[in-house]
């Protein structure tokens, strides 16, 4: 069945870095694009990054541009989101979702979605 | 940015009964490429609804979303017991920095 596991999360000080990981297996990995997507405690849900299913586009939300970096390896179907320069406002479950469309170069709707991990930003 | 306004923020229903979620967005939303997800405490979100209207694979027919333009709505025609949750709507295809609404929580009454 299709199954996305995130690992990576954990706790850092501001100003730290992480790297999330994401395995997907079920589906053609390669054909489709994929998300990250974050939910700070008691919050709702805010996008967080695309990446084209060959990696060639990715997409930033405006929180996170200039610091996070969304990347993938399709031998591997791993999905990455590499994290610097952290804030106390980055804590959250970060969740890793597949693009329901395939072979999109453009962002879409999230059509399974891994369990998440947790990150906390905090001193 | 498209902002999406969901309303209402909490919506105290009994079993049987007939929710009504409405979502607002800032601009109009391109070719209805709306979604709706579900999302249970301690759970991931689920696709419900994809392009205003079509329910995903698997989600039963007591829920049905219709809309365009700026006004959508998400349906559930009887409340079943594990309806109760929260709803997020979600646009695509406007830009490629996708935004979700703030959500609408439905509790039992």
């Amino acid at each position: 069945q299709v199954q996305l596991v995130e690992s990576g999360g954990g706790v850092v000080q501001p100003g730290g870095s992480l790297r999330l990981s994401c395995a997907a297996s079920g589906f053609t990995f390669s054909s489709y694009g994929m998300h990250w997507v974050r939910q700070a405690p008691g919050k709702g849900l805010e996008w967080v990054a695309f990446i084209r299913y060959d990696g060639s586009n990715k997409y930033y939300a405006d929180s996170v541009k200039g610091r996070f970096t969304i990347s993938r390896d399709n031998s591997k179907n791993t999905l990455y989101l590499q994290m610097n320069s952290l804030r106390a406002e980055d804590t959250a479950v970060y969740y890793c979702a597949k693009d329901g469309t395939y072979s999109s170069s453009w962002p879409s709707l999230m059509d399974v979605w891994g369990k998440g991990t947790t990150v906390t930003v905090s001193s | 940015e498209i902002v999406l306004t969901q309303s209402p923020g909490t919506l105290s229903l009994s079993p049987g009964e007939r929710a009504t979620l409405s979502c607002r967005a800032s601009q109009s939303v391109s070719s209805s490429y709306l979604a709706w997800y579900q999302q249970k405490p301690g759970q991931a979100p689920r696709l419900l609804i994809y392009g205003a209207s079509s329910r995903a694979t698997g989600i039963p027919d007591r829920f049905s979303g219709s809309g365009s333009g700026t006004d959508f709505t998400l349906t559930i025609s009887r409340l079943e017991p594990e309806d109760f949750a929260v709803y997020y709507c979600q646009q695509y295809g406007s830009s490629p920095q996708l935004t979700f609404g703030g959500g609408t929580k439905v509790e039992i009454k």
